[in-house]
């Protein structure tokens, strides 16, 4: 039963425009929600974060939507850059102390120059 | 060294030996976790430790595997009777520890990709 769920194994898209990843959630515990980007031969590096008290957070080029009656959240990448080619993986956390994460399958994003 | 390092960067042993990871965490940080990335997955949890104490080991597969933390810094994983079915990138990460771990930041090690032959 995969609770955290990213439905679309890979994206490509045209350098200087939105890349847009989602992320669906089936447990209504979780309540801080993380993206990693992960390029290949290397651990998966930290992006961006969100708390369940939010709806919105942003970072430079990154922006993350949290939708929590959808239990849905959204990586925005504005403008995409052909460096941002690589796996993103979603990730959540349940609140109660569990401190675990609990990671998607990953979406493959492309930026072509 | 401001990030997470693990040792070996690869390990290929055959089937049945016993085999040892190494993590070494960001300094003063007493959380501690230790996930398995299979092909085509994410990674999936293993084992957190906060301090010396292993707080949750629900995530290991069986009691072939096991970890240390002995002095609350570096940390070994460690398989016994390995199988093939152990290969995967084995990674470790780091966060403060001060609320937990709940809600921090998790930092991640480059990982050891263990073949087992």
């Amino acid at each position: 039963d995969q609770q955290v769920k990213q439905n679309s194994p890979s994206l490509s898209v045209q350098e200087g425009r939105i890349s847009i990843l989602n992320c669906d959630y089936t447990n209504s515990m979780f309540d801080y929600f993380l993206w990693y980007k992960k390029y290949p031969a290397e651990g998966p590096t930290f992006l961006i974060s969100i708390s369940s008290i939010k709806d919105k957070n942003e970072d430079g080029r990154f922006t993350v939507f949290l939708n929590k009656s959808a239990k849905h959240l959204s990586l925005h990448i504005v403008p995409s850059q052909p460096g941002d080619s690589a796996v993103y993986f979603c990730a959540a956390q349940k609140q109660g102390g569990s401190e675990k994460l609990v990671f998607g399958k990953g979406t493959k994003l492309t930026v072509n120059p | 060294g401001a990030g997470v390092s693990q040792t070996p960067s690869n390990k290929v042993t055959e089937k049945g030996k016993y085999v040892e990871l190494r993590c070494d965490p960001i300094s003063g940080h007493t959380a501690l976790y230790w996930y398995r990335q299979s092909l085509g997955q994410g990674p999936e949890f293993l084992i957190y430790f906060q301090g010396t104490g292993a707080a949750d080991d629900s995530g290991l597969p069986n009691d072939r595997f096991f970890a240390v933390r002995p002095e609350g810094s570096v940390s070994t994983l460690k398989i016994q009777r390995t199988e093939r079915g152990d290969s995967a990138v084995y990674l470790c990460a780091s966060s403060l520890g001060l609320s937990g771990g709940n809600q921090e930041t998790q930092y991640f090690g480059p990982g050891t990709r263990l073949l087992v032959l």
